[in-house]
């Protein structure tokens, strides 16, 4: 079993401040990895999908850089909003196609 | 589009009883797999498929069966139902094209209770 760690678990952070949270995978055999926001009572959404050691992707207010070679991606969120509130997911994906999932960071946003 | 349709959304069970999940996507989506999500557990792999035909274990396969016998379909099923299968069960399923690694696109989830 590969050890997929996010940290913090949880986060509260005033509205309109920025915040980042951490992904930390296994860097051997990295094959891609992944950013889903999941909102209470619903189901996960694809935020980012990151293949390259040096990636950085964006979003709106949200981006995401990748480092393979240590085994890390940290998510920004840049002047949070209410709507940001989630349970932010990272997962990770190794040669043979199995997603190994994260336990998730808890944002909540204060108004 | 509907996407990926789980049923039931919710379910009670007794012990020893048997159950399918069914999981249907209209989006021709070649990977189709089940997660269980617990409390402080994140969501784990429980059977996952590359195709029709062909199918795999993931972290947490003990006392589920899968099968895949078209693309759109990939049901689960509870052989004989113990309280610790006691979860909300998520189906997902994403393209193969480009390469692995696609986005993974999630049905609304089965809450399910053992009693």
């Amino acid at each position: 079993i590969l050890n997929v760690e996010q940290s913090p678990q949880s986060l509260h952070v005033q509205e309109g401040d920025s915040t980042n949270f951490t992904c930390s995978f296994p860097s051997s055999n990295f094959y891609a990895l992944h950013w889903y926001r999941w909102e209470t009572a619903k189901s996960p959404e694809a935020l980012f999908v990151m293949t390259l050691n040096g990636d950085e992707k964006k979003k709106g207010r949200i981006s995401a850089t990748l480092n393979t070679k240590e085994g890390y991606s940290y998510l920004y969120i840049k002047g949070s909003q209410p709507e940001d509130s989630a349970t932010y997911l990272c997962a990770f994906i190794f040669g043979n196609e199995k997603l190994t999932f994260g336990t998730g960071t808890r944002l909540t946003i204060i108004p | 589009n509907a996407g990926v349709t789980q049923t039931p959304k919710f379910q009670v069970l007794k012990t020893g009883q048997s159950m399918t999940l069914q999981c249907a996507q209209d989006m021709n989506h070649e990977y189709m797999s089940w997660y269980r999500q617990d409390p402080g557990m994140g969501l784990r792999l429980i059977h996952y498929s590359v195709g029709a035909g062909i199918t795999d274990q993931g972290e947490v396969p003990n006392g589920y069966n899968v099968s895949r016998s078209t693309t759109e379909d990939f049901p689960l099923r509870l052989l004989s139902a113990a309280p610790s299968q006691t979860s909300v069960y998520f189906c997902a399923s994403s393209s193969r094209q480009g390469g692995l690694g696609q986005p993974q696109h999630f049905g609304d989830g089965t809450r399910l209770s053992i009693l």
